[in-house]
């Protein structure tokens, strides 16, 4: 069964400064993954996804997550971090022979002034 | 742009008592899930709804909890009687289809039992 491990609950950075948010997964077969995020009571928005196309990945608002295979990681990064991107990110993953989607426990960014 | 529904965004109820969460899809959305997310932790896959029927309710304790899409479009979840460790965030997502597509989220149900 696939799963995804979120390696930082809690990240902090300054505004204006690089994010990176690490996320490594275990599945049995080709992978698709997803970065969402939740604001405060808002409902879950999709980042960017995976699905075996090009290993790096733009989304929206500036995020991108690099597929490594090797690593079996799909970190997301962001150059520089705004305000407005202090929010739970979630990384997911989800098996073409499956029809479900396994989420990691979430990390928390703070973006400091 | 179209958007998922659901409502009440909180509830509180008393422990035995009876509790119902309503979700509304993205028009044409095939597939409709609902989620629990305990606070700390990841939204984790109550059921799966294919049209009106059901693919998927491994994870649902059906002791105490019901789901249905009479018509295949929106969709109630049930819980009867409610107990403590139900308080929770319940989400409610649909997709085009039942693989692996963009589920779109709704804002979520509130729930907390005292």
């Amino acid at each position: 069964a696939q799963s995804v491990t979120q390696l930082d609950s809690h990240v902090s950075v300054s505004e204006g400064t690089p994010v990176l948010l690490r996320c490594n997964y275990s599945s049995s077969y080709s992978p698709s993954l997803f970065w969402y995020v939740q604001h405060p009571n808002k409902g879950l928005q999709l980042l960017l996804k995976y699905t075996s196309a090009a290993t790096l990945v733009k989304g929206i608002n500036g995020f991108e997550a690099e597929f490594k295979k090797s690593e079996t990681s799909f970190h997301l990064t962001k150059p520089s971090a705004h305000m407005s991107d202090a929010a739970e990110y979630f990384c997911v993953v989800s098996e073409i022979s499956t029809r479900d989607m396994r989420f990691g426990a979430g990390t928390r960014l703070t973006v400091k002034p | 742009e179209a958007e998922v529904a659901q409502s009440p965004r909180y509830k509180i109820t008393e422990k035995s008592q009876a509790v119902a969460f309503w979700c509304d899809p993205i028009s044409g959305h095939a597939t409709l899930y609902w989620y629990r997310q305990i606070l700390g932790q990841g939204p984790e896959l109550l059921v799966q709804f294919q049209d009106e029927s059901v693919v998927d309710d491994s994870q649902l304790p059906k002791d105490r909890f019901s789901a249905e899409r009479l018509k295949g479009v929106d969709s109630t979840l049930k819980i009867q009687p409610a107990e403590l460790g139900d308080s929770a965030m319940y989400l409610c997502a649909s997709s085009l289809g039942d693989r692996v597509y963009e589920q779109y989220f709704g804002p979520g149900t509130r729930l907390t039992v005292t």
